[in-house]
């Protein structure tokens, strides 16, 4: 059974950095691609990013390129997000998204979903 | 604006058949498979449709979808109330280099 646990969220200013962690189970993690999706207050969900299965390959969305990065460690079945220069905008519940595919793009889709983290942006 | 376009909402009384829909272009819809999930308050959003009108496991058979060049749709028959939600439908874009959502159709059960 695919687990999906994110940590990491909590309150912090505009400006500032935080990392998210997501832990995984239930599956062979160095064989899929994972993703962070997101969905602020009474809006939509979000893709953020992802990330192919042996961590060569990544991609951003344009409203976080330059200020988050993905990455994992496939020792430790655990996908990251480090988020830096945050904005009032990047205020959401951010989800760890397994992908069904080793690469994360159009062959895939976000096949399993994490309960996620609270991430407030305040001053 | 999104580049997959849903209607902002949709209506149904128990029973009743709805349809809301999906339009991209030839970057997204019309060359890769387009997905749908169902995301509840406080809940995990949850995958309903993948590649265009694929059931995952333990999804009843009262919800279908399907692709014809840059649209989709997907429809639900026989509405229950537990069906109330808001559907995103999502895909790959060869240009952009992501992944989309469309904005959401919230679907009232009446």
């Amino acid at each position: 059974q695919v687990h999906l646990v994110e940590s990491g969220g909590g309150v912090v200013q505009p400006g500032r950095s935080l990392r998210l962690s997501c832990v995984a189970s239930g599956f062979t993690f160095k064989n899929f691609a994972m993703h962070w999706v997101r969905q602020a207050p009474g809006k939509g969900l979000e893709w953020v990013a992802v990330i192919s299965s042996d961590g060569r390959s990544q991609y951003h969305a344009d409203s976080v390129t330059g200020r988050f990065t993905i990455s994992r460690d496939n020792s430790r079945n655990t996908v990251f997000l480090q988020m830096s220069s945050l904005r009032i905008e990047d205020a959401a519940v951010y989800f760890c998204a397994r992908d069904a595919s080793f690469l994360g793009t159009g062959g895939g889709f976000f096949e399993h979903w994490g309960q996620g983290a609270v991430v407030t942006v305040a001053s | 604006q999104s580049v997959l376009t849903q209607p902002p909402s949709a209506s149904g009384t128990p029973g009743q058949m709805v349809t809301m829909s999906c339009s991209g272009d030839s970057g997204n819809i019309g060359s890769n498979y387009v997905h749908w999930y169902q995301v509840v308050p406080r809940m995990a959003p949850k995958l309903i449709i993948y590649k265009n009108n694929q059931r995952p496991s333990g999804v009843p058979d009262r919800f279908s979808a399907s692709k014809s060049g840059s649209s989709a749709s997907l429809t639900i028959s026989g509405l229950r109330s537990e069906d109330e939600a808001d559907y995103y439908c999502a895909g790959w874009d060869d240009r952009l280099n992501g992944w989309f959502f469309g904005g959401g159709t919230k679907l009232t059960v009446l």
